[in-house]
């Protein structure tokens, strides 16, 4: 079994400043897990991957996110927000191995970037 | 361009009438799903299909078919609409199926501009 936290729905930011969004994960197995962001109108596009080599993943737009097993935990980051960053953000966790439908989604959080 | 295609991008229907919504991909992706979006609940899997003539049960099959005759299409069809499947349809695909064996590297999902369907 495993199941995928999103701690805030929604997080507000000012330009220029850090952005935090928090995922925490529960799996039976050696997980999998990616960040996925949603501009609105639009699908989803994937942001970035943990598949078992380094714990600090870099993806596009400059966020990155780091795997910390003892917390299982995979925040996303990013040093700087752009307005271009608000959007809803997934976090996803799969199994190492597995079938395909065991691929689950948080509830997602909405980025505001303030002016 | 290599892209997931979905038709319509809006639908309004009534309560048992038929419906397609149609999803094609031109990647020659081997695996394609259905999810729906709904507020909270982030996306739930409708169905998946791991190549032609092969499809699966997500979590959340009631009230939906599929099919998969043609690797790049993958219909998604209610026979009788109600309205608590309302909500926002997204097909994805990937270049293989979500499976890990050795020495294999993880294919993302590229996903449709989604459906948004209302059943009154």
């Amino acid at each position: 079994a495993q199941s995928v936290t999103q701690l805030d729905s929604h997080v507000s930011v000012s330009e220029g400043t850090p952005v935090l969004l928090r995922c925490n994960y529960s799996s039976s197995y050696s997980p999998s897990l990616f960040w996925y962001v949603q501009h609105p109108n639009k699908g989803l596009q994937l942001l970035l991957k943990y598949t078992s080599a380094a714990t600090l993943v870099k993806g596009i737009n400059g966020f990155e996110a780091e795997f910390k097993k003892s917390e299982t935990s995979f925040h996303l980051t990013k040093p700087s927000a752009h307005m271009s960053d608000a959007a809803e953000y997934f976090c996803v966790v799969s199994p190492r191995s597995g079938s395909a439908r065991q691929l689950t989604f948080g509830s997602g959080t909405q980025l505001t970037v303030l002016p | 361009e290599a892209q997931v295609t979905q038709n319509p991008r809006y639908l309004i229907t009534v309560t048992g009438k038929k419906l397609t919504v149609t999803c094609s991909q031109n990647m020659n992706h081997e695996y394609m799903s259905w999810y729906r979006q709904d507020p909270g609940l982030g996306l739930r899997q409708i169905y998946y299909s791991m190549n032609v003539e092969v499809t699966d049960k997500g979590d959340v099959p009631e009230g939906y078919k599929v099919s998969r005759k043609e690797k790049r299409n993958f219909p998604l069809i209610l026979e009788s609409p109600s309205p608590n499947q309302t909500s926002l349809y997204f097909c994805a695909s990937s270049a293989t199926p979500l499976e890990f064996r050795a020495g294999f590297s993880y294919s993302p999902l590229h996903f449709g501009n989604g459906t948004r369907l209302t059943v009154t």
